[in-house]
């Protein structure tokens, strides 16, 4: 596509449910990025994906956070069990390699925990 | 881990004033890169600064890269209205994570 592209844009839900956020990077982007914004401060770096292998899990806040990216392209954020300190702005971004490159970011997931 | 500070966190400054936000790493760099955010937006790509004591221009700003690859700073002369917003820093490891700055919100009063 044009951009990056994230799904859904904004999402409710209740504390304890499980959601699934989406990112379809820019084709032919090999990076792949997400970050979680919480109103009014920075980007807290989650995961990176080089293809559809991801290096480094250690930004993952807690157990309760997956994701996967398949085919090297779209990937999948999920959180299990939302507790209302989860809600914020999932941004994904995308790269078209690994060693330098701007990030191109998506419009970012709203995420209201209840 | 790696850490990657900004300050100040706010700025307010008349319209025509200078700006400037710095950026320091706790570890040496392979670049760095800087990012607007307008209010209600998502990060928008600067520029990326690759070489020790690199200095890029924009227009009105001005990117530096310190000579130990580990801090820079962003300049912005004669602020507008149309500069709001708020400017990361971005480091980039060598193991190609990227560390993005807290921020810093820049206000101008017209």
């Amino acid at each position: 596509g044009a951009g990056v592209s994230q799904s859904p844009s904004n999402k409710v839900t209740e504390k304890g449910k499980d959601v699934e956020l989406r990112c379809d990077p820019i084709s032919g982007h090999t990076a792949l990025y997400w970050y979680r914004q919480s109103l009014g401060q920075g980007l807290e770096f989650l995961i990176y994906f080089q293809g559809n292998s991801a290096p480094d899990k250690s930004g993952l806040p807690s157990d309760r956070f997956s994701a996967e990216r398949t085919g090297g392209s779209v990937s999948t954020l999920t959180i299990q069990r939302t507790q209302q300190e989860d809600s914020a702005v999932y941004l994904c971004a995308s790269s078209r390699d690994f060693n330098t490159g701007e990030l191109f970011f998506g419009e970012g997931s709203r995420l209201t925990v209840l | 881990g790696q850490q990657v500070m900004q300050i100040p966190q706010y700025q307010h400054v008349q319209e025509g004033e200078d700006f400037t936000t710095y950026c320091n790493s706790s570890t040496t760099l392979s670049n760095i890169q800087w990012y607007k955010q307008r209010p209600g937006g998502h990060p928008v790509f600067l520029i990326q600064l690759v070489k020790s004591g690199e200095v890029k221009k924009q227009k009105r700003l001005t990117f530096q890269f310190g000579e130990a690859k580990k801090n820079s700073s962003l300049h912005i002369t004669a602020t507008q209205t149309t500069d709001v917003g708020t400017y990361f820093c971005a480091g980039r490891t060598s193991y190609d994570k990227v560390i993005f700055g807290p921020g810093t919100s820049l206000s101008v009063i017209p």
